[in-house]
């Protein structure tokens, strides 16, 4: 089926403005993951969903970043009041559960520019 | 505080020569070794992996070899063509927590 998508692909935001990325992962994946990746590194762990529960949001930067998945499939990832340093490519990726594997398949991402 | 490094930012390989990309890692409870390759403007791209049992997997052109005592893994290439050039990640996790930890990256550009 279709892998993971993420929207918009580009984004850009002055800074103070609020921001909404939206994931869509592979139909059937129990768990999403969202990673920040800065120009230059790699992605960093944001947060971790299993269906709609959120069990791990270890990752997230500040308060500003918020995450949802209402009904188990859908994320979206939401920044508040944004600042020069939330620049960056956001990355979704998903997991079959019960796979028995660790690969996690990535969507493109949305690049995020704050000014 | 890294827990898995990529020291060599880049490498240069000849077309059909091997290529051997290095990654360290620091964590001990890491179980579960990947590695991905990403296109500009393209999310990374699972290519092969390897568990903590073993210490070699390999796949078509692609294998991994993991130390388990130095803490070391490295990604060999053989041959290496042209269409490899791209930016390879070591990744890592543990099995009580999902997420993967990533290195900073190598890219890797195959000459024709």
């Amino acid at each position: 089926g279709a892998g993971v998508s993420q929207s918009p692909r580009y984004k850009v935001a002055k800074r103070g403005q609020d921001v909404a990325l939206r994931c869509d992962p592979i139909s059937g994946h129990v768990s999403l993951f969202w990673y920040q990746q800065a120009l230059g590194q790699g992605p960093e762990f944001l947060t971790y969903f299993q269906n709609e529960a959120q069990l791990d949001k270890s990752g997230l930067p500040s308060d500003r970043f918020f995450a949802e998945r209402p009904e188990g499939s859908v994320s979206t990832l939401k920044i508040q009041r944004t600042q020069q340093e939330d620049s960056a490519v956001y990355l979704c990726a998903s997991i079959l559960q019960g796979s028995g594997t660790y690969e996690q398949y990535f969507g493109p991402g949305t690049r995020l520019t704050v000014t | 505080d890294q827990q898995v490094k990529q020291n060599s930012p880049s490498l240069s390989v000849q077309e059909g020569r091997i290529s051997i990309l290095n990654c360290d890692y620091t964590n001990s409870m890491f179980d579960y070794f990947l590695w991905y390759k990403k296109y500009p403007a393209e999310g990374p791209t699972f290519l092969i992996s390897i568990s903590s049992i073993k210490d070699k997997n390999e796949d078509g052109r692609f294998t991994v070899f993991l130390n388990k005592s130095a803490k070391h893994l490295s990604l060999h290439i053989v041959p290496s063509q042209p269409g490899d050039s791209a930016v390879y990640f070591c990744a890592a996790s543990d099995t009580g927590r999902r997420a993967l930890t990533f290195g900073s990256g190598t890219r890797l550009q195959v000459q024709p």
